[in-house]
C-alpha cells in the first residue's frame, strides 16, 4: 500500500447505527487530518492530530468522536448520525509543522446517513 | 475573515485555451496558499503553492498570481487539456502557527473540451 488508504470507500449507515472510518498513510508523516466534503460547499476541516494528539477541533458535534493510536492511523467512530452528516469524509496527513499546508489525501469514505 | 472566496463555481474552456480560477481572501495572518486539484473519485492532490512574498510562481503549464496588497490570487492553466478536467480548489493555511489548518474555497469544476 502506498499514500494515503481510507476503508470503507463507501458505507451506508441508519441513524442509531454505530460505524468507524479508517485512515493509514504510509509517508511516515507525524500529522493527520479528518475533512468533510459536502456538495456545494468548501472541504471543512474536522479535527487536526499532530504527533498523535489532538490540535485541533473545528466545532464538530461529539456524534464524530476521532481517534489517533499512532501517527500512520487515525479512526473517526461513528454515533447516531443524521441524515445532513452525509457526506465525502477525507482522510489527510502531511509533515506537522514544516509545509504542514502539503496534505496528502486519501480517496475519501462515501457515507449516507439514512 | 477565516473564508476564502474562490470564483468562477464552474468554467468550460477549449483545448489549447487558458484556465483561470481566482481566489480572494481576508486575512493577513495567512502565509500560504496552495492549489488543490481533485478528479472525480480521488482526493484532492496537492498542485503548486505560493507564500505571499513572491508575486508569481510557475510550475510546467500551472502559474499562481499573487496580489498581496488586494488580497487576491489566481490559477492559470496555460495550453489546458482535456485530462486538466477536474475540480480545483485554493487554499489559506495559517503556516506559521504550525496547525496544518487549511481553509479551502468552494472548488472550480473546470471542463476542457477537446
Amino acid at each position: 500500500e502506498t499514500g494515503v488508504t481510507q476503508t470503507p470507500r463507501h458505507l451506508v449507515m441508519g441513524m442509531t447505527n454505530k460505524k468507524s472510518l479508517k485512515c493509514e498513510q504510509h509517508l511516515g508523516h507525524n500529522a493527520m487530518y479528518w475533512y468533510k466534503q459536502s456538495a456545494k460547499k468548501p472541504l471543512e476541516l474536522m479535527f487536526v492530530y499532530n504527533f498523535k494528539e489532538q490540535t485541533e477541533n473545528n466545532s464538530v458535534p461529539s456524534r464524530f468522536s476521532p481517534e489517533c493510536p499512532n501517527s500512520s492511523h487515525l479512526f473517526l467512530h461513528l454515533h447516531t448520525l443524521q441524515p445532513e452528516d452525509s457526506a465525502l469524509y477525507l482522510c489527510a496527513s502531511s509533515q506537522a509543522r514544516i509545509r504542514a499546508y502539503e496534505q496528502y489525501f486519501g480517496p475519501g469514505t462515501r457515507l449516507t446517513v439514512t | 475573515q477565516q473564508q476564502v472566496k474562490q470564483s468562477p463555481q464552474s468554467l468550460i474552456v477549449q483545448k489549447g485555451g487558458i484556465s483561470i480560477i481566482n481566489c480572494a481572501y481576508e486575512n493577513t495572518a495567512f502565509d500560504y496558499f496552495p492549489w488543490y486539484q481533485q478528479f472525480p473519485g480521488k482526493g484532492p492532490a496537492l498542485l503548486i503553492a505560493i507564500r505571499p512574498d513572491v508575486s508569481e510562481k510557475k510550475e510546467g503549464r500551472f502559474t499562481i498570481s499573487f496580489n498581496k496588497s488586494a488580497k487576491q490570487f489566481s490559477l492559470h492553466i496555460m495550453d489546458s487539456q482535456p485530462g486538466d478536467s477536474a475540480t480545483y480548489f485554493c487554499a489559506a493555511s495559517q503556516g506559521s502557527s504550525n496547525t496544518g489548518k487549511l481553509i479551502f474555497g468552494q472548488g472550480t469544476t473546470l471542463q476542457v473540451k477537446p
